[in-house]
């Protein structure tokens, strides 16, 4: 079955940096894109961006364009997103989720248990 | 960017209740538009695709309609698995957006 297993929570001070990983079992990880996702404390959903697991390339949301970095290892089934200069609205939860692909479009079939990330100094 | 709004925000019901979620598009998404059930402290789970495609394994109590920029999701007969918050989300354009969710409890 399709699992997708993020790393735990963490604890960063601002202006840290921070790096997470999904792990992808259950299906072929580089034919299917990976998305991430972030949720503040009872806000709504926000998209950042994508990972195509199998030639690498990438799309950021505009808001996050520079700040953040996603990435994947084929050799691990592994996607990572990395976020620089953390501030304190960075404190939420992150999911990772893979991309169903239909006529040029994604939507999320599958997520990851998410990861609680808190910005505290 | 495309805003996502739902409405209402929250909707009280009980078990065996039929309800409807609307959720409108600041402009035309065509019919590139999700729904997800989120409970407490748990990941997102994909109930819709494309406006009204069920997801493989999801109750057929569930269902949804629209195009365009109004959609709805409909669940005929509430159960009690089925309170829990319901987020709509547009994947027409980037930046992909989702609504403010619609808090469904126990009346």
């Amino acid at each position: 079955q399709v699992q997708l297993v993020q790393s735990g929570a963490e604890v960063k001070e601002p202006g840290a940096s921070l790096k997470v990983s999904c792990k992808a079992s259950g299906y072929t990880f580089n034919k299917y894109a990976i998305h991430w996702v972030r949720q503040a404390p009872g806000q709504r959903l926000e998209w950042m961006g994508w990972i195509d697991a199998g030639n690498g390339k990438t799309k950021y949301s505009q808001k996050f364009q520079g700040r953040v970095t996603i990435t994947r290892d084929t050799s691990a089934n592994t996607a990572y997103v990395e976020v620089s200069s953390l501030i304190s609205e960075d404190t939420v939860v992150y999911y990772c989720a893979r991309g169903q692909w239909t006529s040029g479009n994604y939507y999320f079939d599958y997520w990851g248990q998410g990861t609680l990330v808190t910005v505290s100094s | 960017d495309i805003q996502m709004t739902q409405s209402p925000s929250t909707l009280s019901a009980s078990v065996g209740d039929r309800v409807t979620i609307t959720c409108r598009a600041s402009q035309s998404i065509s019919s590139w538009l999700a729904w997800y059930q989120q409970k407490p402290e748990k990941a997102p789970k994909l109930l819709i695709y494309k406006a009204s495609s069920l997801e493989s394994g999801v109750p057929s109590r569930f269902s949804g309609s629209g195009s365009g920029t109004e959609f709805t999701l409909t669940i005929s007969s509430l159960q009690p698995e089925d309170f829990a918050t319901y987020y709509c989300q547009q994947y027409s354009s980037y930046p992909y957006t989702f609504g403010q969710g619609t808090n469904l409890e126990i009346q």
